[in-house]
């Protein structure tokens, strides 16, 4: 089956500007997740969709995050003004309903906010 | 809160020594899971545990899930240039939209 893909794979903005990354999830997972992940450092959940709609964002920074899912299939997330201390990689994860079937990840986009 | 607290946060070995990682919590979970990531790439999965005292072997990779369902170990042998990566678990706790409580993870170098 296809994996998660995301794009770009690289940007580079000044900070206070915008930047916006695409997720495509795998066919029929109904869960979707963006996580930001410092280097060296586990992942951290920024929001969860399941389907459509969102189960968890209460760590996404709203002032300046924003992210959809519209019709329940790909999502964007968008940053709107960037600071330096969002440069990250920007991982894009899907599952089935169930979490015990694990999460596939894509290959994540890396911003460097300068 | 729940936390999971890996060690060791870095390891560099040698090719053919072996190495355990541990991933440890003062909380139970329902299931954990052990994530390997490249430079580069997102993480990928290698198991989910589910019960306690559970053991399951990946070729030379042996994940163990504590009894209590609280801890979980990683164990290497023989390691290999090509098991050089970032180390990650995540454990899922109770409830249905479950989400996953990540560790900070285990950098492995693995040197020829």
């Amino acid at each position: 089956e296809a994996g998660v893909a995301q794009s770009p794979r690289y940007k580079i903005i000044e900070k206070r500007q915008s930047v916006a990354f695409w997720c495509n999830p795998i066919s029929g997972h109904a869960t979707l997740y963006w996580y930001q992940q410092i280097l060296g450092q586990g992942p951290k959940l920024l929001i969860q969709f399941q389907n459509n709609g969102v189960v968890d964002d209460s760590q996404l920074p709203k002032d300046r995050f924003s992210a959809e899912r519209l019709k329940g299939v790909d999502s964007t997330l968008k940053i709107q003004p960037a600071k330096l201390e969002d440069s990250a990689v920007y991982l894009c994860a899907s599952s089935p309903h169930q979490v015990h079937h694990g999460y596939t990840f894509g290959s994540g986009t890396r911003l460097t906010v300068v | 809160t729940q936390l999971l607290e890996q060690s060791p946060q870095f390891l560099s070995i040698q090719e053919g020594e072996n190495l355990t990682v541990y991933c440890n919590s003062s909380s139970v979970f329902s299931s954990l899971q052990w994530y390997r990531q490249e430079p580069g790439e997102g993480p990928v999965l290698l198991v989910t545990v589910v019960t306690g005292g559970e053991v399951k072997k990946l070729k030379r990779l042996t994940f163990q899930f504590g009894d209590a369902r609280k801890d979980s170990s990683l164990h290497i042998t023989a390691a290999q240039p090509g098991d050089t990566g970032l180390y990650l678990c995540a454990g899922a706790g109770a409830g249905n939209n479950r989400k996953l409580i990540w560790g900070l993870g285990t950098s492995l170098a693995v040197n020829p």
